[in-house]
């Protein structure tokens, strides 16, 4: 079954770490770049990183760089966000995300996402 | 960095058809890609490139573009319509490479 599944989300305190899994399944995972996108309660999508399919290159949002860094193990068929300085404004769904292969940009494929809420 | 923006609501009869527009200099030189998501369940890719449908995606979603608008047309909406649609495309600063995501439409099937 070709699937993503997050998990590594929960409750942190501000200022504290957390780092995120995306399991992979079903697909060769090592011939897709791969995103982060979350989603704060009651708002809209807001992409935050990119990775490449060997793990070479990656991009970040405004927003996160500095701070969330993204990685991947092809051997373990499992993506990573890394996330150190957690501030309250990161409280979101954080769902994965695969790079359809082609000229036309689209995440086709989404985990079901994993809660991060950073609160005192 | 580029903005994209999207009508916050619009409504339809059903069976009829609806066009959600997105807007954004984005769109002068990439694709746009759009995603359906209901309550409590992660987005789904609906359409991508000018006008392709992934795999069981029904066809009466289509789109089109011209300019710096894109189109998501639901033609003889169905109540399984009624959901949050976003629009996604490159940044158009290209470098280094990032992507934006419209606000979002809620389609309302009446």
């Amino acid at each position: 079954q070709v699937q993503l599944v997050e998990s590594g989300g929960g409750v942190v305190q501000p200022g504290r770490s957390l780092r995120l899994s995306c399991a992979a399944s079903g697909f060769t995972f090592s011939n897709y770049a791969m995103h982060w996108v979350r989603q704060a309660p009651g708002k809209g999508l807001e992409w935050i990183t990119l990775i490449s399919y060997d793990g070479n290159k990656k991009y970040y949002a405004d927003s996160v760089k500095g701070r969330l860094t993204v990685s991947r193990d092809n051997s373990m068929n499992t993506l990573f966000l890394q996330m150190n300085g957690l501030r309250p404004e990161d409280t979101a769904v954080y769902y994965c995300a695969r790079d359809r292969t082609g000229p036309a940009d689209a995440f086709d494929l989404w985990g079901q996402g994993t809660m991060v809420t950073v609160s005192s | 960095s580029s903005e994209l923006t999207q009508d916050p609501a619009v409504s339809v009869a059903l069976g009829q058809t609806v066009r959600i527009t997105c807007q954004g200099d984005s769109f002068r030189n990439y694709y746009a890609s759009w995603y359906q998501q209901k309550p409590g369940q992660a987005p789904v890719l609906v359409l991508y490139g000018r006008t392709t449908r992934p795999s069981g995606i029904p066809d009466r979603f289509s789109g089109s573009s011209s300019g710096n608008t894109a189109s998501l047309i639901i033609t003889g909406a169905q109540a399984e319509d009624e959901a949050d649609y976003y629009c996604n495309s490159r940044d158009t600063s290209g470098d280094p490479l990032r992507y934006v995501f419209g606000p979002g439409t809620k389609v309302t099937v009446l």
